[in-house]
């Protein structure tokens, strides 16, 4: 399994921009999550999905981020406009609830999208 | 509110050492605990976990302690190796909630120094 995968890896962008980060989780997999990390807060979750279904957004910090996940095997997460505080590694994340768990709620991250507003 | 805090940013320590990274937690209702290792330009992977109902769990070199009453948990590493140089992430959820929501903290930098 090629396990999660995130593009683009690194984004520079200028403030005002548009930017898409993409993730495709693991196959079979039926959550996934978009994480932000920070120095001051380190990782905070941004929002979750059951079965490409949003449950939780309370952690999208403004209404300039929205996430989608159009099918189960893709997800985006877009920020318009961008502003220098968005700067940040963005991760993604998939986890199954079902099948054979052995640890709980075990989440698989991907390697993350370095983006930088200037 | 961070629920999870990892009050120490960074920790160096010897190889052949112990390393103890601390975790502390607010919420009581947080009843399983994981840790997470995460090197340079790559995404956090699981090391070890902890349910309320123990406390103490082993792996190899890794082990972690949960101490409920002080809602506070710690990882043992010994002895430290040179590729245990990574960031640290204390996470913690409720098995009680649905399925999904873990609680980070901030991580704590772990150098290993020959």
């Amino acid at each position: 399994d090629a396990g999660v995968i995130q593009s683009p890896r690194h984004e520079v962008t200028e403030m005002g921009q548009e930017v898409t980060l993409r993730c495709k989780p693991i196959s079979g997999h039926d959550y996934l999550f978009w994480y932000r990390q920070t120095m001051m807060r380190g990782l905070e979750l941004l929002i979750y999905f059951n079965n490409n279904v949003p449950i939780d957004d309370s952690g999208m910090p403004e209404d300039r981020f929205s996430a989608k996940m159009p099918n189960a095997s893709f997800s985006t997460l877009k920020i318009q406009p961008s502003e220098p505080r968005d700067s940040a590694v963005y991760f993604c994340a998939s986890s199954s609830a079902s099948g054979r768990v052995i640890v709980y709620n075990e989440q698989f991250f991907g390697p993350g999208t370095r983006l930088t507003v200037l | 509110d961070q629920q999870v805090k990892q009050n120490s940013p960074s920790l160096s320590v010897q190889e052949g050492r112990i390393s103890i990274l601390n975790c502390d937690y607010t919420n009581s209702m947080f009843d399983y605990f994981l840790w997470y290792k995460k090197y340079p330009a790559e995404g956090p992977t699981f090391l070890i976990s902890i349910s309320s109902i123990k406390d103490k769990n082993e792996d190899g070199r890794f082990t972690v302690f949960l101490n409920k009453s002080a809602k506070h948990l710690s990882l043992h590493i010994v002895p430290s190796q040179p590729g245990d140089s990574a960031v640290y992430f204390c996470a913690a959820t409720m098995t009680t909630d649905s399925w999904g929501k873990l609680q980070f903290g901030a991580g704590t930098q772990v150098v290993v120094t020959p």
